[in-house]
């Protein structure tokens, strides 16, 4: 356990309206992950950070962007949220060499 | 992006059975990881392989990196209740950046009392 989490742990959107979830560690870990999980799709990652400030995408990355300004947080923005966009997003985070260890996830849907 | 193609997408067993699924990929990677998550919450590491023909084993399951380095298995020996969950297989290479994970898309278990 690394003591990720994230918030809010559900959320309900209407199309078109800008959303933000939010991932915490407590580990000083310097990966952060961001990804959606989906019926017959396992887990896709959409951005991840390697370092404060320092961000890369992930195989689904478009119509989100993130940010990370501290190292214990790592944020994932929805400009204008989509129907498609619906879906349970987990974050995980890890330190170098070790493997990652992920959050409880965030339930959004988006009507 | 990868593509890993685990399977079998689902089992039933019976308690007591022993368990084998199998992930295979199309690329290389440097480090196969085996997941099992619970409904509701994320998931959890059960095995990291590092090398080519490695074997390891956390108690009841075994899991071993492919020689070719492009699939992975992992068993479940004398099954329990408490097995049930998906299992995901995922990939990891290392790039200019750091380390990106490619996940299966999932082995649901079942386990009959």
């Amino acid at each position: 356990d690394a003591g990720i989490t994230q918030s809010p742990r559900h959320k309900v959107t209407e199309t078109g309206t800008p959303v933000t979830l939010r991932c915490h560690q407590t580990e000083n870990h310097r990966y952060m992950y961001w990804y959606r999980q989906d019926p017959g799709h396992g887990l896709r990652l959409i951005h991840y950070s390697y370092g404060v400030k320092d961000t890369d995408k992930g195989e689904v990355s478009d119509g989100y962007s993130v940010s990370r300004s501290k190292t214990e947080d790592f944020l994932l923005t929805l400009e204008s949220a989509t129907s498609s966009q619906t879906s349970v997003y987990f974050c995980a985070s890890r330190k170098v060499g070790d493997e990652q260890y992920f959050g409880p996830g965030t339930r959004l849907t988006v009507t | 992006g990868q593509q890993l193609n685990q399977s079998p997408q689902s089992m039933f067993i019976q308690e007591g059975e022993d368990v084998s699924m199998n992930c295979t990929s199309s690329s290389i990677f440097n480090t196969w990881l085996w997941y099992k998550q619970d409904p509701g919450e994320g998931p959890v590491l059960l095995i990291a392989l590092y090398k080519a023909g490695e074997l390891t084993s956390n108690g009841r399951l075994t899991a071993q990196f492919g020689i070719t380095r492009k699939d992975s298995f992992l068993n479940i020996s004398a099954s329990i209740p408490s097995d049930v969950g998906i299992y995901f297989c995922a990939g990891q290479e290392t790039s200019n950046t750091g380390n990106q994970f490619y996940f299966g898309t999932g082995t649901s278990l079942t386990v009959i009392p």
